[in-house]
C-alpha cells in the first residue's frame, strides 16, 4: 500500500488528454511538500518529468502539465502520443514518524 | 554526459550479503545528494536511502534500517549500498539517484539500475 495513491492505469487515444491522479494526506502533499513526476517507459529507468508540482524540465514536451491543490497532485498529458505509453510515479516528501521519500503506486498510460 | 552507472547485482542466497556501487561521471558528484531506489519485479518504486553530499546525512526507510547501509567516497565520485541479511522481499532493481537540488528535492539524473536476486 503505496503512501501516495495513484490509479492503476488510465487510457486514451492518440490526440487525446489524460489526467493521472495522486492522492496523499496531510504529511506530504498536504503538508506543503512539492509533488514530482516520473515516466517509466518499458524497460527503461525511471526520468524525471514534472518538478516542484508545475516544472518541467529542458527537453520535456509542454504537452506535460502538472498541478497540485490540497492533499492531491495531478498529471495532464495532451496531444496523446502513441510514445507516451509508460508508467507514471508521482513522488513527494512524508514526515509522518521518520523521513522519507515517498512514490506513487504508479499509472499505467495506454494508448489506444 | 551525465552519467550514473551501478553495479554490483545478482544472485545471492537468503541471509546473505551484496554490495552495491554507482559510478557518477560528467557532474560534480561531491555536490548532490544521492539515493537508491528500488523497484520489485512488476511493482512501483520505493525509496531505499538517502545520504547528503558531504556524508553528514543519511537517512533509511524504516523497513531497512539495521540492514542496509549507504556510504559515498566523493574522491572516487562512487555510491554504495551495503546489504546484509537480505530476504526474498529485497529482490529488485536498484537504481542509483541523485538530488542535485536544481529540481527542487526531485530526484534527477537516474542509473540504468542492478538488478539483486534473493533466493536459495
Amino acid at each position: 500500500q503505496s503512501v501516495l495513491t495513484q490509479p492503476p492505469s488510465v487510457s486514451g487515444a492518440p490526440g487525446q488528454r489524460v489526467t493521472i491522479s495522486c492522492t496523499g494526506s496531510s504529511s506530504n502533499i498536504g503538508a506543503g511538500y512539492d509533488v514530482h513526476w516520473y515516466q517509466q517507459l518499458p524497460g527503461t529507468a525511471p526520468k524525471l518529468l514534472i518538478f516542484g508540482n508545475t516544472n518541467r524540465p529542458s527537453g520535456v514536451p509542454d504537452r506535460f502539465s502538472g498541478s497540485k491543490s490540497g492533499t492531491s497532485a495531478s498529471l495532464a498529458i495532451t496531444g496523446l502520443q502513441a510514445e507516451d505509453e509508460a508508467d507514471y510515479y508521482c513522488q513527494s516528501y512524508d514526515n509522518n514518524l521518520s523521513v522519507d521519500w515517498v512514490f506513487g503506486g504508479g499509472t499505467k498510460l495506454t494508448v489506444l | 554526459e551525465v552519467q550514473l552507472v551501478e553495479s554490483g547485482g545478482g544472485l545471492v542466497k537468503p541471509g546473505g550479503s551484496l554490495r552495491l556501487s554507482c559510478a557518477a561521471s560528467g557532474f560534480t558528484f561531491s555536490d548532490y545528494n544521492m539515493n537508491w531506489v528500488r523497484q520489485a519485479p512488476g511493482k512501483g518504486l520505493e525509496w531505499v536511502s538517502s545520504i547528503s553530499s558531504t556524508s553528514r546525512y543519511i537517512y533509511y526507510a524504516e523497513s531497512l534500517k539495521g540492514r542496509f547501509t549507504i556510504s559515498r567516497d566523493n574522491a572516487k565520485n562512487s555510491l554504495n549500498l551495503q546489504m546484509n541479511s537480505l530476504r526474498a522481499e529485497d529482490t529488485a532493481v536498484y537504481y542509483c539517484a541523485s538530488r542535485s537540488g536544481y529540481y527542487g528535492d526531485a530526484f534527477d539524473i537516474w542509473g540504468q539500475g542492478t538488478m539483486v536476486t534473493v533466493s536459495s
